[in-house]
C-alpha cells in the first residue's frame, strides 16, 4: 500500500515567517500533486511536478520533487493570513492510478 | 459554470436509513471518485469509477455502493447509515488516471444519529 507521510500536521506561525511542509513515501510516485482546501470547500490543485527534481514556483510558493520522485515539498517564503488553510499532497497510487492523500498540513498564518 | 456539483450539501440521518448523496459533472471527464474526510485520518477513497459503467473499491468501500450509468454522475448509496459514517464526503473527477488535475465538489456534511 502507498503511503504519503505529511509534515508538519499543524503550523502556526506569523506573517512574514517562512515555512516549508514535507510530503514523504517509501513508493515512487509518477508525480506529486499539492492541493489547498479552505474551510467548506473542496481542494483545489496548486501545482503538479513530475520529473524527479523539479521545481515549480508559484508567486510565493515553491514545489520541489525528490530526485527519486518519493517525497515533495512546499516552502511558502513571507507567509500571509491568506495562506492560512490545509495543503494536501497527493499521488497517483496502485494500479489503477487512483489518487491517494497524505494526511494533510494545517496552516494557519496570524496577522 | 463548469465543475461538479454535490447534494444535499449538508444532512442529518438516522441510522439505519438509507440515504443517496449525488454527484454530477460537465466537464466529461473518464474519472470519478467519492472521498470522506475525517479529522486526523485524511482523505480516503470510498469506489472510484475510470470510466461509465465500471466501479471499484478504494481504501474504505464497507457500507457504500456506487454506480456509473453515464458519465455526468456517480451517486454514492449507504444502504443502512450507522453513526461511523458520519463525515464530510466530496466527490471528484479527472480527465485521466495519470498526472492529471481532480476537481473536487463542495462537500456533503453527513450527520448519522
Amino acid at each position: 500500500t502507498q503511503l504519503l507521510e505529511q509534515s508538519p500536521q499543524f503550523l502556526s506561525i506569523q506573517e512574514g515567517e517562512n515555512l516549508t511542509v514535507y510530503c514523504n513515501s517509501s513508493s515512487v510516485f509518477s508525480s506529486l500533486q499539492w492541493y489547498r482546501q479552505e474551510p467548506g470547500e473542496g481542494p483545489v490543485l496548486l501545482v503538479t511536478v513530475v520529473t524527479g527534481g523539479e521545481v515549480k514556483k508559484l508567486k510565493r510558493l515553491t514545489f520541489q520533487f525528490g530526485d527519486a520522485r518519493k517525497d515533495s515539498s512546499l516552502h511558502i517564503t513571507a507567509a500571509q493570513p491568506g495562506d492560512t488553510g490545509l495543503y494536501l499532497c497527493a499521488g497517483d497510487g496502485g494500479s489503477q492510478g487512483n489518487l491517494i492523500f497524505g494526511k494533510g498540513t494545517k496552516l494557519s498564518v496570524k496577522p | 459554470i463548469a465543475g461538479i456539483t454535490q447534494a444535499p450539501t449538508s444532512q442529518i440521518l438516522a441510522a439505519g436509513r438509507r440515504m443517496t448523496l449525488r454527484c454530477t459533472q460537465d466537464m466529461r471527464h473518464n474519472a470519478m471518485y467519492w472521498y470522506r474526510q475525517d479529522l486526523g485520518l485524511g482523505l480516503r477513497l470510498i469506489h472510484y469509477s475510470n470510466t461509465a459503467g465500471t466501479t471499484g473499491k478504494g481504501e474504505v468501500p464497507d457500507g457504500y455502493s456506487v454506480s456509473r450509468a453515464n458519465t455526468d454522475d456517480f451517486p454514492l448509496t449507504l444502504a443502512s447509515a450507522v453513526p461511523s459514517q458520519t463525515s464530510v464526503y466530496f466527490c471528484a473527477s479527472k480527465a485521466g488516471r495519470l498526472n492529471t488535475e481532480a476537481f473536487f465538489g463542495q462537500g456533503t456534511r453527513l450527520t448519522v444519529v
